[in-house]
């Protein structure tokens, strides 16, 4: 079945801009998503993009797409404490199927 | 705003006792989800739901049912509470591309 990965942990400067990574498996993923967990909370829809796109942007967050390699990253320009989280990515292929999450990434943003 | 809630953040309950979770969304949405998020293992589902009175079993539907009598709420059971379901378990309902999240309930078995 479909995988996503990422990795556990990334630790950055407050200021500094923070990119976390993800890759899938499964090519006819329709939507990906970055979810944002803060401690003892439910997960937090952060952003998502169409998988015909390569690029959106909100503000502080950039997403980028890249289909050939199933790769999926959140950029965070100016990270601030309040970023701290753990961040989730997840993908799914159609409306009526459920979502495929990553183990999510530990951001942690150092004074 | 989406709204998903939880019947309770907090809950404490003996091996043994049945258990509900209830999750209420105000958005009409037709999917419902339950999962359990432990340590190491990220998010798991349960079991969910297409529709009213409809279910699928999701990756870990062992020990666990579910009710979805209406279409707001979606109802966790579980029938013989266990130690190893000591848990946080997190409902989301979602439209085609938006799939919203409650604030969890962590559920402790003693």
């Amino acid at each position: 079945g479909e995988d996503v990965e990422q990795s556990l942990f990334l630790s950055v400067r407050e200021g500094d801009s923070s990119v976390i990574n993800c890759t899938y498996t499964d090519s006819s993923s329709t939507y990906l998503y970055w979810y944002k967990q803060e401690p003892g909370a439910g997960l937090q829809l952060l952003t998502y993009i169409f998988s015909n796109m390569d690029m959106k942007q909100d503000q502080r967050l950039t997403v980028l797409l890249n289909k050939k390699d199933k790769h999926l990253s959140l950029r965070i320009a100016d990270t601030q404490t309040g970023d701290s989280a753990i961040y989730f990515c997840a993908t799914v292929t159609s409306g009526n199927t459920p979502l495929v999450f990553g183990k999510g990434t530990r951001l942690s943003v150092i004074a | 705003d989406v709204k998903v809630t939880q019947s309770s953040r907090y809950l404490v309950k003996r091996t043994g006792e049945k258990v509900f979770l209830e999750c209420v969304q105000d958005m009409d949405h037709e999917n419902m989800f339950w999962y359990r998020q432990d340590p190491g293992l990220g998010l798991r589902l349960i079991y969910f739901s297409y529709d009213v009175k409809m279910k699928e079993k999701g990756d870990i539907p062992e020990g666990y049912s579910v009710s979805r009598e209406k279409k707001e709420r979606f109802s966790l059971i579980l029938e013989s509470a266990s130690t190893n379901q000591t848990s946080m378990y997190l409902c989301a309902s979602s439209s085609e591309a938006e799939q919203f999240f409650g604030p969890g309930t962590r559920l402790t078995v003693l």
